[in-house]
């Protein structure tokens, strides 16, 4: 089964700090995603890139950044961290690129809070 | 803009089957229609996913109506660990864009 692994579960940062949170895919997928949920507004797309160097901003980018240096990895970065990125966060990775051919696999999430 | 429609919530008996429905009238002719679940605390997982033609996996099957304005995820025989809520989700420029779903309670 492919496993996509998110590095925290949980996680506290104060108002300010650059975070980094990070997602690995065991399965040679092409595409990856980063998702942030919220109650009442459901997932919502951050980033996602289709191979390794290569990003692009989904519907909520303001924000964040992303890297991508190998192709199992994918960093979701809030440059400054603030109150209102407290939420969680859900990386996915897909076998194949354009119109969704491929099911999704999610993590189980990283909740953030900043304080 | 989720382009799906579903019900806030249903309700099941256990070992009865469910039908999900779900609307997205706006539906191009490339987009792939996708059904992902989400218990308490987890991510979202992957169900079932089509095209055109009616699917069926060791999970669900999914039945497209034949304009493919409209789609069911039938869970043949409900448990109480299929109690959770259902996003139906067209995949746009093979981008997923979810919406509310639908909360999902099975009873014994």
């Amino acid at each position: 089964d492919v496993k996509v692994t998110q590095s925290s579960r949980y996680l506290v940062k104060r108002t300010g700090e650059k975070v980094f949170l990070e997602c690995v895919q065991d399965m040679d997928h092409e595409n990856m995603f980063w998702y942030r949920q919220d109650p009442g507004l459901g997932l919502r797309l951050i980033y996602f890139s289709y191979d390794v160097k290569m990003k692009e901003k989904g519907d909520i980018p303001e924000g964040y950044s992303v890297s991508r240096e190998k192709k199992e990895r994918f960093s979701l970065i809030l440059e400054s961290a603030s109150t209102n990125q407290t939420s969680m966060y859900l990386c996915a990775s897909s076998l194949i690129s354009g119109q969704g051919r491929s099911g999704y696999t999610f993590g189980s999430g990283t909740r953030l809070t900043v304080v | 803009d989720a382009k799906t429609t579903q019900p806030n919530s249903m309700e099941s008996n256990e070992e009865e089957p469910v039908h999900l429905p779900c609307n997205h009238s706006t539906i191009s002719g490339t987009d792939y229609i996708h059904w992902y679940r989400q218990l308490p605390s987890q991510g979202p997982e992957y169900v079932i996913h089509g095209l055109t033609s009616n699917v069926n996996n060791r999970m669900a099957s999914l039945a497209i109506a034949e304009d493919r304005k409209s789609s069911t995820l039938i869970l043949h025989r409900a448990t109480l660990r299929d109690a959770a809520v259902y996003y139906c989700i067209l995949s746009i420029l093979g981008n997923l864009i979810f919406g509310k779903g639908t909360k999902l309670s099975v009873k014994p």
